[in-house]
C-alpha cells in the first residue's frame, strides 16, 4: 500500500464551478499536510499546507484535514482557468521524506 | 532570486550512455533534494543534501544512479548506463530547513525531461 494516494482524474469543470481534490493516507502519524500546485511543464509550488486536523482557508482555497479517516481535500471556490493545472498532496514522513500523491489533474473550462 | 536552476531543460540520449543532469539550488539555501517524476509512481524522491553532504540516498533506485554536491551552490545527479525505463522528469529543489520539527517550503525547479531510447 503507498504511503498517500491520489485519484489522478482528469477533472474537468466550467469556470466558476466548486472543485474538490482528496487524498488518503496511511500512516496515522503524519501530523502536516500539503498540498502542491504543478503547471504544465513547470515544477510543483507549495499551495499551502495545514498541521494536525481542522480546515484552513486561503482566499479561494481550503485545505481541511480529517486524521480520523485519514482524509484530506482542497477545496477550490469559483474556480478559474488560471487554476487549470496538477494538484499534489504531500505529507512530511520521518525526518527525510516527502511522500507525495501522484497528482489529480484539473482543467477548468471557461 | 532567479530561483532553482536545471539544466538541460530536455535530454534525449540512446540507451547506454551516460546522462548528467545539473542544478543550482537557491542561494542559502542548506538543503537540496533530487526528485523523479512519472506518470504511474509520481514525484518520488531520490536523494537530498545537508550543507553539501548526503544525508538520504535510500531513494536512489540503483547503483547507476549517483549524485554529488561539491559545493553549495551546484549539485549533479550522473546516470551510467542510462536505460530506458529512466525516462522520466527529474527535478531538484531546494529549502531553507527540513525535518519534522520544521516543515518549510520546498522550491522547485523547472525540471529535466529525460528520455532514453
Amino acid at each position: 500500500q503507498k504511503e498517500v494516494e491520489q485519484d489522478p482524474g482528469p477533472l474537468s469543470v466550467p469556470e466558476g464551478a466548486i472543485v474538490s481534490l482528496n487524498c488518503t493516507y496511511s500512516n496515522s502519524a503524519f501530523q502536516y499536510f500539503m498540498w502542491y500546485r504543478q503547471y504544465s511543464r513547470k515544477g510543483p509550488e507549495l499551495l499551502m499546507y495545514t498541521y494536525s486536523s481542522g480546515n484552513k482557508e486561503d482566499g479561494r482555497f481550503t485545505a481541511q484535514v480529517d486524521k480520523s479517516s485519514k482524509y484530506i481535500s482542497l477545496f477550490i471556490r469559483d474556480s478559474q482557468p488560471s487554476d487549470s493545472a496538477t494538484y499534489l498532496c504531500a505529507m512530511p514522513g520521518g525526518a527525510n521524506n516527502l511522500f507525495f500523491g501522484t497528482g489529480t489533474r484539473l482543467t477548468v473550462i471557461p | 532570486d532567479a530561483g532553482v536552476i536545471q539544466s538541460p531543460r530536455h535530454e534525449v540520449t540512446e540507451m547506454g550512455q551516460e546522462v548528467t543532469l545539473r542544478c543550482k539550488p537557491i542561494s542559502g539555501h542548506d538543503y537540496l533534494f533530487w526528485y523523479r517524476q512519472t506518470m504511474m509512481r509520481g514525484l518520488e524522491l531520490l536523494i537530498y543534501f545537508n550543507n553539501n553532504v548526503p544525508i538520504d540516498d535510500s531513494g536512489m533506485p540503483e547503483d547507476r544512479f549517483s549524485a554529488k554536491m561539491p559545493n553549495a551552490s551546484f549539485s549533479t545527479l550522473k546516470i551510467q548506463p542510462s536505460e530506458p525505463r529512466d525516462s522520466a522528469v527529474y527535478f531538484c529543489a531546494s529549502s531553507l530547513a527540513w525535518g519534522l520539527a520544521g516543515v518549510d517550503t520546498q522550491y522547485f525547479g523547472p525540471g529535466t525531461r529525460l528520455t532514453v531510447l
